[in-house]
């Protein structure tokens, strides 16, 4: 059964700081790993989409990596703002079903 | 916005009501999804229609009774719930199933009293 984990659960930094957040799974035979951004009370923004083949993916200062064979993926925020501030949710796609598997998050909170 | 519109926003409603929730995408995709947030757990997938048929149905009460009528279309009907179904009911949508980017609506917050 595809398990995902998101490190840290919340996060606090400075403004113009680099961050780093992870995801790993535990059923490497996956299609694709998503990264989407959450509001408080609002739904999901697809941020960046990792096809299984594909070892990164570039959006602006947002940089995804995938390392399917150890089942992990990272999110890199560089010089991050306070309007970054959110919940990041990563999300595998399963080979059998239709499924998305989240993670739980993790709470950013980027700091003036 | 996301292309995907879920209403309404905002849903109070009694144990012993009926009320549906409305989702619409205007993107072309043939499959569409509800899921479930509750506070403090991982979304949880509850139905997923492909070209209008359900094909996946994760174990969910019945109470919950999703419908689609045409692929730009998705209802969730409620009936009978309990407290513990308050929760975020966010509808999605994707090309197709399978590899392709999924994009959610803002979510219909559900409170039963």
């Amino acid at each position: 059964k595809q398990e995902v984990t998101q490190i840290p659960a919340a996060l606090s930094v400075p403004e113009g700081e680099n961050l780093v957040l992870n995801c790993s799974f535990t059923d490497s035979a996956i299609y694709n790993l998503q990264w989407f951004r959450q509001d408080p009370g609002k739904g999901l923004t697809s941020l960046l989409l990792i096809q299984s083949s594909q070892r990164e993916q570039t959006s602006g200062r947002l940089n995804a990596s995938l390392d399917k064979s150890s089942g992990r993926s990272t999110l890199y925020i560089a010089a991050s703002q306070p309007g970054d501030s959110a919940t990041y949710l990563c999300a595998v796609s399963s080979r059998e079903s239709y499924k998305l598997i989240f993670g739980s998050g993790t709470r950013l909170l980027v700091r003036p | 916005e996301t292309g995907v519109t879920q209403t309404p926003r905002h849903l109070v409603m009694g144990m012993t009501n009926k009320k549906s929730l409305k989702c619409e995408q205007h993107l072309g995709h043939n499959a569409m999804y509800w899921y479930k947030q509750s506070a403090k757990k991982p979304l949880e997938l509850m139905f997923v229609y492909s070209l209008e048929e359900r094909v996946e149905n994760n174990s969910v009460p019945s109470r919950f009774s999703p419908e689609c009528p045409n692929s730009s279309h998705l209802f969730l009907h409620l009936h009978t719930l309990q407290p513990e179904d308050s929760a975020l009911y966010l509808c999605a949508s994707s090309q197709d199933g399978l590899n392709t980017e999924a994009f959610f609506g803002q979510g219909t917050r559900l409170t039963v009293v």
